[in-house]
């Protein structure tokens, strides 16, 4: 069975503070992680996924296999990541693929 | 205008009825997700199908059914099995592949009275 935990529901900070947001996984295969978010009355959309190795908005997400972590972190919050944030999971079942959702942390950046 | 489309956005049904919501996608995936988002509990997958006449059930299928007849149409139909279907329902589409992103509607808020 796959699994996404993430341990934190409220994460607050202030502004120009760093920021580090945890999720950790449970899979017997090869994931794909990805970093989901959902600002307010938007639709839920990709912020970055494991493989492509990139930096959105200032964001980064290292997938660390020996601890089945995948934090998502930014050194300065900035006001507009105040959102919500899930991590996920992408692994192939009997069934195909299948995407699995952690519970999510409510980030709120004040100033 | 691409994208997924979630109808209706609300919707109000009495104990005991059936209901059907839709989600029709013009992006060419073959993979469609239902989800299931409740607070604290964050997105729960309910089905999934990752081809046209072929769909398995997720992690909360009891009191929910699907269909996939056509490629760009998944509908979710909330049973009256369903013992807590007052809840703001998700579908998505993406790619074949498991790097694939998930493309989402805005959601269909159900209110059972």
């Amino acid at each position: 069975a796959q699994r996404v935990t993430q341990p934190e529901k409220l994460l607050s900070v202030f502004k120009g503070a760093p920021v580090e947001l945890k999720c950790n996984y449970s899979y017997s295969g090869s994931p794909e992680l990805f970093w989901y978010v959902q600002y307010s009355r938007q639709r839920l959309q990709l912020l970055l996924r494991h493989i492509s190795r990139e930096s959105i908005k200032g964001f980064t997400a290292d997938l660390n296999k020996g601890e089945t972590s995948f934090h998502l972190k930014k050194p300065f919050a900035q006001e507009e990541d105040s959102a919500m944030y899930y991590c996920a999971l992408s692994g192939l079942t009997g069934g195909g693929n299948k995407l699995t959702f952690g519970t999510g942390t409510q980030l709120k950046v004040e100033l | 205008d691409g994208g997924i489309t979630q109808s209706p956005k609300y919707l109000f049904r009495k104990e005991g009825q059936n209901v059907t919501l839709s989600c029709e996608q013009n992006l060419n995936h073959d993979a469609m997700y239902w989800y299931r988002q409740d607070p604290g509990q964050g997105l729960r997958l309910i089905y999934y199908s990752q081809i046209v006449n072929d769909f398995q059930k997720g992690d909360i299928a009891e009191g929910y059914s699907v269909s996939r007849e056509k490629k760009e149409s998944f509908p979710l139909t909330v049973t009256s099995a369903q013992k807590n279907p007052t809840a703001f329902y998700l579908c998505a589409s993406t790619t074949q592949g498991i790097t694939g992103e998930l493309f989402f509607g805005e959601g269909s808020r159900l209110t059972v009275l």
